[in-house]
């Protein structure tokens, strides 16, 4: 089956701990992102990745970085996560090609409670 | 700069009656526009994509929107709720870049 998977779907800490929420793709896709959602906000882009060993910055990097070592993979990492982080966070992915056309396929969301 | 406004953050219906969520989009070029869904709790998915092909998109679970350019307009509209449609809708829009743009969502509740 088709899918993006995410670990942990739920995670409670406290500021300054750094925590890593895994992203994992069987799609074989190029194009990986990570979206934070928040009230009243929609979701906004934090970073993506066009292909293994590219990144690039969304909209709201501060404060998070991300690797991309493998294609099936993209980890988010919290360094040092404040309580402006909780949010609910979602990776997705799409093919390369016009990735505006494509469908991006969104994995089922990490719910973060930073204290 | 493209932007997507979606004009209800809460719409409510009745089961059996139509649907019409609201999005106006900004765009320098030619954009694609996509309407995704969120149910409670769970991840987003595509309803329906608008690509410069015909104007009037047909998605699933019979939702449709229509594409106009003169208004920058792009509602999601559906002759009939059912219960099972109450969920958060956003409305996204993409300029030929890597990047979606997505709304500020509008949620649907259906009364029985």
């Amino acid at each position: 089956e088709a899918q993006v998977t995410q670990n942990p779907r739920y995670l409670i800490t406290v500021t300054g701990k750094k925590l890593t929420v895994t992203c994992s793709q069987n799609m074989n896709h190029e194009y990986m992102s990570w979206y934070r959602q928040d009230p009243g906000l929609g979701l906004r882009q934090i970073y993506y990745s066009m292909n293994v060993e590219v990144t690039d910055k969304g909209d709201v990097p501060e404060g998070y970085k991300v690797s991309r070592k493998e294609k099936r993979n993209f980890p988010l990492i919290l360094e040092s996560p404040s309580p402006n982080q909780t949010s609910l966070y979602f990776c997705a992915s799409s093919p390369p090609w016009a990735v505006n056309q494509e469908t991006q396929y969104f994995g089922p969301g990490t719910r973060l409670l930073v204290l | 700069a493209q932007s997507v406004t979606q004009l209800d953050s809460h719409v409510s219906v009745s089961e059996g009656t139509p649907v019409l969520l609201r999005c106006n989009y900004s765009s320098s070029y030619s954009p694609s526009l996509f309407w995704y869904v969120q149910h409670p709790n769970k991840g987003l998915q595509l309803l329906l994509k608008y690509t410069s092909a015909a104007t009037l998109v047909k998605g699933i679970n019979g939702f449709e929107a229509e594409f106009k350019k003169s208004e920058t307009s792009f509602h999601l509209t559906k002759p009939s709720a059912h219960m099972s449609d109450a969920a958060e809708y956003f409305c996204v829009v993409s300029e030929g870049t890597d990047k979606l743009i997505f709304g500020t969502g509008t949620r649907l509740q259906v009364f029985p």
